[in-house]
């Protein structure tokens, strides 16, 4: 089972800053904690990941709550291009090293 | 530019063919990739991890005699979809870990899919 949960939609306004919620209470020490989205009809794309300190790239920034039993994923300036539905993830911490997928955060950018 | 390359990207074939899909590392080796199935609306569900040089590890309830995984080299996996029938018509995804040193800290890229369509 996925390890984290997400709000099943949000809107956001063209333009404006989309701030994404995620838990994951149960995290462990050593798990990461990774973003990704899937527009429709393709493969997801890597957004961002971290551990515990807040980090930022070219897409999108992650704060990470103190204890770690949550995060934002924050899309700066939203576009029409950045509706997808947008996966939170935790990384399971086994011999396999597979990802379980959540049902994610349906981001609506709205004009 | 994309780093996991996935074909074909959309087939169509008959009830009862099989239909081969395959996903490449473009410009790292991976000795695990991963394929998922997504059914409209619905998240990724994991089928089966596949393990260059060994068997593939299914998911519980993924017939491993259905969906055959052969990950012959370190930049190849292979999906094939035997004996397809319309229920099996489905999104599938391949996937693979990029990096080296920490496992847990290096991404995991996708291939952008493929369109099963059984008639």
């Amino acid at each position: 089972d996925a390890k984290t949960t997400q709000p099943p939609s949000m809107d956001c306004a063209e333009g404006r800053a989309a701030n994404l919620p995620c838990n994951h209470s149960t995290i462990s020490g050593n798990e990461y904690v990774y973003w990704y989205r899937q527009i429709h009809s393709q493969g997801p794309q890597y957004i961002i990941h971290g551990l515990k300190n807040n980090e930022t790239n070219e897409m999108a920034s992650l704060i990470i709550t103190e204890d770690r039993k949550s995060s934002t994923l924050i899309l700066p300036h939203a576009t029409l291009r950045d509706t997808a539905v947008y996966y939170c993830i935790v990384r399971v911490v086994n011999r396999d090293d597979k990802i379980i997928f959540g049902k994610g955060t349906r981001l609506h950018i709205l004009p | 530019g994309a780093v996991v390359s996935q074909h074909p990207s959309r087939v169509i074939c008959k009830s009862g063919t099989s239909v081969k899909i395959e996903c490449r590392s473009l410009d790292f080796q991976a000795t695990t990739m991963f394929w998922y199935r997504q059914f409209p609306k619905q998240s990724l569900m994991l089928m089966a991890t596949s393990n260059e040089g060994s068997k593939a590890t299914y998911e519980q309830g993924v017939e491993k005699d259905k969906f055959l995984i052969n990950h012959a080299s370190l930049t190849l996996s292979t999906l094939t979809v035997t004996s397809a029938h319309p229920e099996d018509s489905s999104f599938y995804i391949c996937s693979a870990f990029r990096g080296r040193g920490d496992p847990y800290n290096s991404p995991l890229h996708f291939g952008n899919g493929t369109r099963l369509t059984v008639t």
